[in-house]
C-alpha cells in the first residue's frame, strides 16, 4: 500500500491532455515538494517534473504540474504515443523520514 | 554528463546477503548524498535509505533497519548497498539515486541502471 494516492491507469488519443492525480497529506505533500517520475517499461526511472512544477532541462513543456494542498497532478498537453509510460509521484515525508512514492499511473496512448 | 553506473545481477539463495556498487561520474561525489530505492516485478518504487557521500552517515527506512548496510568509497566515487538475510521478498530492481538539494527543494535527479537481485532457493 502506497503512502501516496494515484489512479492505477489514465489513457488518451494522440493530441488530448490527460491529467493524473496524486493525493497525499499533510507530512508529506501538504509541507514538502513534490517530483514526477517517468519510467518506461524494463528501464529506470527518470525525473520529469521536480519543486512541484519545474520542468529538467530536456523536459518539453507539454508536461507541467499542479499543486493544491494536499494534491497535485501532472498534466499532460498534445499527448503523443511515446509518452506511454509509468508515472509516479514522490515526496518527502517529515513523519516517515523518507521519501514516499505513489503506486504509479500506467498512461495508455490509443 | 551525471552517470550512475551499477553492478549487473545477482541471484542468492534464501538467507544469503547481496552488495550492489554504484560507480558514479560527471559530479562531485561527496557533494551529493546517495539514496537507494527498489522495485519489485509490477509493482512500484520503495525507498531503502540514504547515505551521506561526505560523512558516510547513514539513515535506513524502518523496514530495512538491522538488514541494510550502505557505505562507500570516496576514492572510486562508488557507493555500495548491502542487505543480508535476503527471502524471496527481496527479489526486486535495486537502484543508486542521486540527491540534488537546492535551498528547501529537494529530488532524486540521476538513477543509476538498475541491479536485479533475484532470491530463489
Amino acid at each position: 500500500q502506497s503512502v501516496l494516492t494515484q489512479p492505477p491507469s489514465a489513457s488518451g488519443t494522440p493530441g488530448q491532455t490527460v491529467t493524473i492525480s496524486c493525493s497525499g497529506s499533510g507530512s508529506n505533500i501538504g509541507r514538502n515538494t513534490v517530483n514526477w517520475y517517468l519510467q518506461v517499461p524494463g528501464t529506470a526511472p527518470s525525473l520529469l517534473i521536480y519543486n512541484d512544477n519545474q520542468r529538467p532541462s530536456g523536459v518539453p513543456d507539454r508536461f507541467s504540474g499542479s499543486k493544491s494542498g494536499t494534491s497535485i497532478s501532472l498534466a499532460i498537453s498534445g499527448l503523443q504515443s511515446e509518452d506511454e509510460a509509468d508515472y509516479y509521484c514522490a515526496a518527502w515525508d517529515d513523519g516517515l523520514n523518507g521519501w514516499v512514492f505513489g503506486g504509479g499511473t500506467k498512461l495508455t496512448v490509443l | 554528463q551525471v552517470q550512475m553506473v551499477q553492478s549487473g545481477a545477482e541471484v542468492k539463495k534464501p538467507g544469503a546477503s547481496v552488495k550492489v556498487s554504484c560507480q558514479t561520474s560527471g559530479y562531485a561525489f561527496t557533494l551529493y548524498d546517495i539514496h537507494w530505492v527498489r522495485q519489485a516485478s509490477g509493482q512500484g518504487l520503495e525507498w531503502m535509505g540514504w547515505m551521506d557521500s561526505n560523512t558516510d552517515h547513514t539513515v535506513y527506512a524502518p523496514k530495512f533497519q538491522g538488514r541494510v548496510s550502505m557505505t562507500r568509497d570516496t576514492s572510486k566515487r562508488t557507493a555500495y548497498m548491502e542487505l543480508s538475510s535476503l527471502t524471496s521478498e527481496d527479489t526486486a530492481v535495486y537502484y543508486c539515486v542521486r540527491l540534488v538539494r537546492k535551498v528547501i527543494v529537494y529530488f532524486l535527479d540521476s538513477w543509476g541502471q538498475g541491479t536485479l537481485v533475484t532470491v530463489s532457493s
